[in-house]
């Protein structure tokens, strides 16, 4: 019955390594995101997902590659992880593209730790 | 881009006492203005949003205003109850759209008994 979940929960991982991080979600939306929030608890956008086309694409470094099979999934891959990357990673979902129906769901996110 | 900021980092009240939480955003383009409560390692949930044209929105305890003018809004919380201290962050968005949310940094509520 979870309306967004993400997989996993925990990832610790060394430096250098590659890892992904799945969310989905069964709202029916069309729109879905990639939040990053640091040890200071600072949310910030990473990327956004319409209809499995790309439509946000903050200052990421391009390590991170998001990828979206169908509208109802969009994972994050992450090559060569840093310390810096250690954080929550928050996905969450909304109808987007239509006023009135920009309400985000968040995902119980997923806390991962460089070492 | 927008830039949100977020008044006070924290704050500690009465049980029983209201609390303001206060925000100001950047671009004058936002139009969506969202309200989440996040618990100690849970997801940010939303509480109550406001869009711009609506100056103020009540939700039993809650209350939210926004004065598009100055490009701020506000959080109202009254007779405040322990379940209530949590962080709450305030965001705006040009909405309609795939927009991210641009976040403040956040309040920490402490209700003290």
């Amino acid at each position: 019955d979870t309306a967004v979940s993400q997989t996993p929960k925990y990832l610790v991982t060394q430096m250098g390594n590659d890892k992904s991080i799945k969310c989905e979600q069964n709202l029916g939306h069309d729109t879905m995101y990639w939040y990053k929030q640091d040890s200071k608890k600072f949310l910030k956008i990473m990327f956004s997902y319409n209809n499995k086309e790309l439509i946000i694409n903050e200052t990421v470094p391009n390590r991170f590659s998001p990828k979206s099979p169908d509208k109802a999934h969009l994972n994050l891959h992450i090559n060569s992880l840093e310390l810096g990357d250690s954080a929550v990673y928050f996905c969450a979902s909304s109808w987007g593209l239509a006023y009135y129906t920009d309400t985000q769901y968040f995902g119980p996110g997923t806390r991962l730790t460089v070492l | 881009g927008e830039n949100v900021e977020q008044h006070p980092s924290t704050l500690s009240v009465q049980e029983g006492d209201s609390a303001v939480i206060k925000c100001t955003y950047s671009d004058s383009a936002s139009n969506y203005f969202p309200w989440y409560k996040q618990e100690l390692g849970k997801r940010p949930q939303l509480i109550i949003d406001i869009r711009s044209n609506v100056g103020e929105k009540k939700d039993q305890r809650i209350a939210v205003t926004l004065n598009k003018t100055a490009k701020h809004f506000s959080l109202h919380i009254t007779e405040t109850q322990p379940e209530d201290s949590a962080v709450y962050f305030c965001a705006a968005s040009i909405g309609g759209g795939a927009d991210g949310l641009t976040f403040g940094k956040g309040t920490h509520l402490i209700i003290q008994p």
